[in-house]
């Protein structure tokens, strides 16, 4: 009963420095998400995955990448951390076209960018 | 594109007393509506969802939330705030397959 999972759940950074961030789900859904989330400013998107195979940028993207690795496994990374990236970020996942299912969830991965 | 506005980012409330967050969608058709919690330090959790059925929808928690088309409104309320309610509340709206979420409200409980 896992749901999503998000490793590891806190990072320290130190500018310039790269890191992986993982994520994974057991419901065998077909879209997944990564989110940050910045007070004051809700969830913003970053990138998306409608189906594996494919990924597509969200609403704030630049210095991400992801690789859609499997259909349980979605991996953001940060190529060279700056410490604008300090943020909580949220995977989340959901059964494509089954948009009033809502997403799922996991509990997140606090990054500090020093 | 969607966009979602939760009027006022910081609520406070006594314990006992009502509880009322605020959640305005701009759309004329009517989308799938979310409202989620989120606790301090964890992830977030779904709390009620509308999918055009019945307009007053009961969450978890005592929690619900009405739908209103001509308000443009899904607004959630529990009628007596306990202590375990303090969190941050999220509303989202589903459209076209795309999430747009709102910016939050913090919810404190006075005891």
């Amino acid at each position: 009963n896992a749901g999503v999972t998000q490793t590891p759940k806190f990072q320290v950074l130190k500018t310039g420095q790269s890191m992986t961030l993982q994520c994974a789900q057991d419901m065998n859904h077909n879209s997944m998400y990564w989110y940050r989330q910045d007070p004051g400013m809700g969830l913003r998107l970053i990138y998306y995955s409608a189906s594996e195979g494919t990924t597509d940028k969200g609403e704030v993207p630049n210095g991400y990448n992801v690789s859609r690795l499997n259909k349980r496994e979605f991996s953001l990374r940060l190529e060279s951390a700056a410490p604008s990236q300090t943020s909580v970020y949220f995977c989340a996942s959901s059964e494509a076209g089954r948009a009033r299912d809502g997403y799922t969830f996991g509990s997140g991965t606090r990054l500090t960018v020093v | 594109a969607q966009s979602v506005t939760q009027l006022g980012s910081h609520v406070s409330v006594s314990e006992g007393a009502l509880v009322l967050l605020r959640c305005n969608y701009s759309s004329s058709v009517p989308p799938y509506l979310f409202w989620y919690v989120q606790y301090p330090n964890q992830g977030l959790q779904l709390l009620l969802k509308y999918t055009s059925a019945a307009t007053l929808v009961k969450g978890i928690n005592g929690f619900e939330a009405e739908f209103k088309k001509s308000e443009t409104s899904f607004h959630l309320t529990k009628p007596s705030a306990h202590m375990s309610d303090a969190a941050e509340y999220f509303c989202a709206v589903s459209d076209l397959g795309q999430f747009y979420f709102g910016t939050g409200t913090s919810l404190t409980v006075i005891p």
